[in-house]
């Protein structure tokens, strides 16, 4: 059973340059959820999609961008880099509980670098 | 926003001791889990525990919901324990809502 996969691990991006995360969510689940995560601190909510629509979304400018496929695959992507940018961006899935969101489960991340 | 307090926020440890790591949470909660961050970042889920106590090996859980409080125990503790254990809450809707974390070194 794959778990939650996510792709670049690493990349270095200069200000003012575009990025796209991607993400393969754990088989079975529907939704994903992106977090960004400063160092030494807790991970931070940047949206979630289900059914291809962002469903809810965090205090991210709307630099911050996402796309949920057929296939429930997700990207994140990232307008106009800023120094502050840098971090370690998480990928969690879950599946829909009524309203709610069940257990997520989180991929290894992609580290992202902005020089 | 619902707030998320871990104590303490730093813990060292010598191999075999036991530990109880705290999570005070402001609101009531739909979902809170336990989780360890390794070395390279990925967030080990631990334990889903909106209420109740659950075991897993050396570890267990036990979230008091009306007393809004959750505690991680970590009995006899080994090397590969160490890193960073995050307690996050679900109020309402989709949004996991982390605390601060507490870091946790193991000596051999």
């Amino acid at each position: 059973d794959a778990g939650v996969t996510q792709s670049p691990t690493h990349l270095i991006k200069t200000r003012g340059q575009q990025v796209t995360l991607r993400c393969s969510p754990k088989s079975g689940h529907d939704t994903v959820s992106w977090y960004q995560q400063a160092l030494g601190q807790g991970p931070q909510f940047i949206f979630q999609y289900y059914e291809e629509e962002e469903r809810q979304r965090g205090n991210f400018p709307d630099r911050f961008s996402g796309h949920q496929f057929p296939n429930y695959s997700s990207e994140l992507n990232v307008n106009a880099l800023l120094l502050g940018d840098s971090a370690l961006y998480l990928c969690a899935s879950s599946l829909v509980q009524g309203s709610n969101t069940g257990e997520l489960f989180f991929g290894e991340g992609s580290r992202l670098t902005v020089l | 926003g619902i707030q998320v307090e871990q104590s303490p926020p730093d813990l060292i440890l010598q191999e075999g001791a036991n530990s109880t790591l705290r999570c005070n949470f402001s609101d009531s909660v739909n979902n809170l889990q336990w989780f360890h961050q390794n070395p390279w970042g990925q967030l080990i889920n631990l334990f889903y525990i909106p209420s109740g106590t659950k075991q897993n090996g050396r570890l267990s859980a036990t979230t008091v919901a009306t007393e809004r409080y959750s505690l991680l125990y970590i009995s006899s503790s080994q090397t590969t324990d160490s890193g960073v254990y995050f307690c996050a809450v679900l109020r309402n809707g989709n949004k996991l809502v982390f605390g601060a974390g507490t870091i946790l070194r193991v000596k051999s």
